[in-house]
């Protein structure tokens, strides 16, 4: 079955340092990818997607994420963290026939002065 | 256009008692999923409708109920709330899936608690 690993449930960064979120997935075939955030008492908004068009995707607040096949992954970055990054962020996948999204476990974004 | 909308926004419920939350869509969407979300626990899929009239269950659908009112709204039904229902759900919405699941869209969420 299709499995979602989000690595470190919590990671911390400094302000205007890179943020780097990782996100693996067990699919054989290259499924759609999804990263979503979810800010403090509000419900999930998708930042990106992948949709086997273009390997790098561009995703909304500066966020890009990468898909390697070879490494099953699909991590998310940001150049230049922001205090209103700070915010829980969810990767989610969707396997050919499969009609349901897979999520992972979420990573907490904390974001230092 | 508001998306995605729930009522309540929070709840506190004894236990036994019996509450339904409410979901509406305005985006034309034809499937629509409740989640509940715990801490650590990332989100749990409770049931789901792929379009008006059908209705399947989800990772963690016991304790539960559901209703597909028709196209625009989606209720859950806890008949008999427990203590291990104390959480925050969600609902969303898609477009209908053709080979795979897409985008979902998410409301604000209700957070519940059971005494």
């Amino acid at each position: 079955a299709q499995s979602v690993t989000q690595l470190g449930s919590h990671v911390s960064v400094s302000e205007g340092a890179l943020v780097l979120l990782r996100c693996n997935y067990s699919s054989s075939v290259p499924p759609y990818l999804f990263w979503y955030v979810q800010y403090p008492n509000q419900g999930l908004q998708l930042l990106l997607k992948y949709t086997s068009a273009a390997t790098l995707v561009k995703g909304i607040n500066g966020f890009e994420a990468e898909f390697k096949k070879s490494e099953t992954s699909f991590h998310l970055t940001k150049p230049s963290a922001h205090m209103s990054d700070a915010a829980e962020y969810f990767c989610a996948v969707s396997d050919w026939g499969n009609y349901q999204l897979i999520w992972g476990a979420g990573t907490k974004l904390i974001i230092k002065p | 256009n508001a998306g995605v909308t729930q009522t309540p926004k929070f709840q506190v419920l004894k236990t036994g008692q019996s509450m339904t939350l409410q979901c509406a869509q305005d985006m034309n969407h034809n499937s629509m999923y409740w989640y509940r979300q715990d801490p650590g626990m990332g989100l749990r899929l409770i049931y789901y409708s792929a379009s008006e009239g059908t209705t399947d269950k989800g990772e963690v659908p016991n304790g539960y109920n559901v209703s597909r009112l028709n196209k625009r709204e989606f209720s859950l039904r806890l008949e008999s709330a427990a203590p291990s229902q104390t959480s925050v759900y969600f609902c969303a919405s898609s477009e209908v899936p053709t080979q795979r699941a897409d985008t979902q869209y998410f409301g604000p969420g209700t957070r519940l608690t059971v005494l």
